[in-house]
């Protein structure tokens, strides 16, 4: 079945560093993968739209300076969260349609823990 | 607007009958998805059901009524591994995921 792989699981970071998560989609090629962000007790809450060779699509409300999305090729999306603060601090997942699958195709990666100190 | 109501949380015993309802308004449809999701863990898939009626699979079926703008997920012989948040999700006519915000199920010896 469709995997999507993200990386790290779990980091840790000083507050004004930046953060780099990335997204694969493992056997099948994805032309649109998607970010949410959830805090805890909430539900998934879409961030932006990745798309491959061009611009992403923010959500109202997200930032598209603080959180840069890069969809360079059919298997790969990055979130960069630049200048973390402890507020940005959340788990962040990433979702990918591989559009031969039924059911929509959407497949999660298993997410990344930011932690923001 | 778009909107997904489920219940904020629901407790079965173990061994019981669950059924988690989600009630749905959306800007066009093209399916309803229910996600499974343990605390710390990404969503995994459950089912999806674009036309009406019941999908079974093994202990976990799920309901549509497009007309009703209602689904359910009903969870048969509970165990404790159940214990996880359910996430109802329509998919809108731009094909974008519309997400209610889970139903936590507790499941108790």
């Amino acid at each position: 079945g469709a995997v999507v792989s993200q990386h790290p699981s779990r980091v840790i970071c000083k507050s004004g560093t930046s953060v780099k998560i990335e997204c694969r989609s493992l056997d099948f090629q994805a032309t649109t993968m998607f970010w949410y962000r959830q805090f805890p007790k909430q539900s998934l809450m879409l961030m932006a739209t990745s798309n491959e060779g061009s611009k992403a699509t923010y959500e109202q409300g997200v930032e598209k300076d603080k959180f840069l999305i890069n969809h360079a090729s059919l298997t790969l999306s990055t979130l960069t969260v630049t200048s973390a603060h402890p507020e940005d601090s959340s788990f962040y997942i990433c979702s990918a349609r591989d559009l031969d699958r039924e059911a929509g195709g959407y497949t999660f990666g298993s997410g990344t823990r930011l932690t923001v100190v | 607007g778009q909107n997904i109501d489920q219940p904020t949380e629901m407790t079965a015993t173990e061994g019981a009958i669950v059924q988690i309802n989600c009630t749905y308004q959306t800007s066009g449809f093209n399916g309803l998805f229910w996600y499974q999701q343990h605390a710390g863990e990404a969503p995994t898939f459950l089912s999806y059901n674009v036309l009406d009626g019941l999908e079974e699979k093994g202990r976990f079926s799920s309901f549509l009524s497009r007309s009703k703008g209602y689904s359910y997920l009903l969870l048969k012989e509970l165990q404790m591994k159940d214990s996880a948040s359910y996430l109802c999700a329509c998919m809108d006519s731009n094909y974008q995921l519309i997400w209610g915000a889970g139903t936590k199920l507790i499941i108790k010896p």
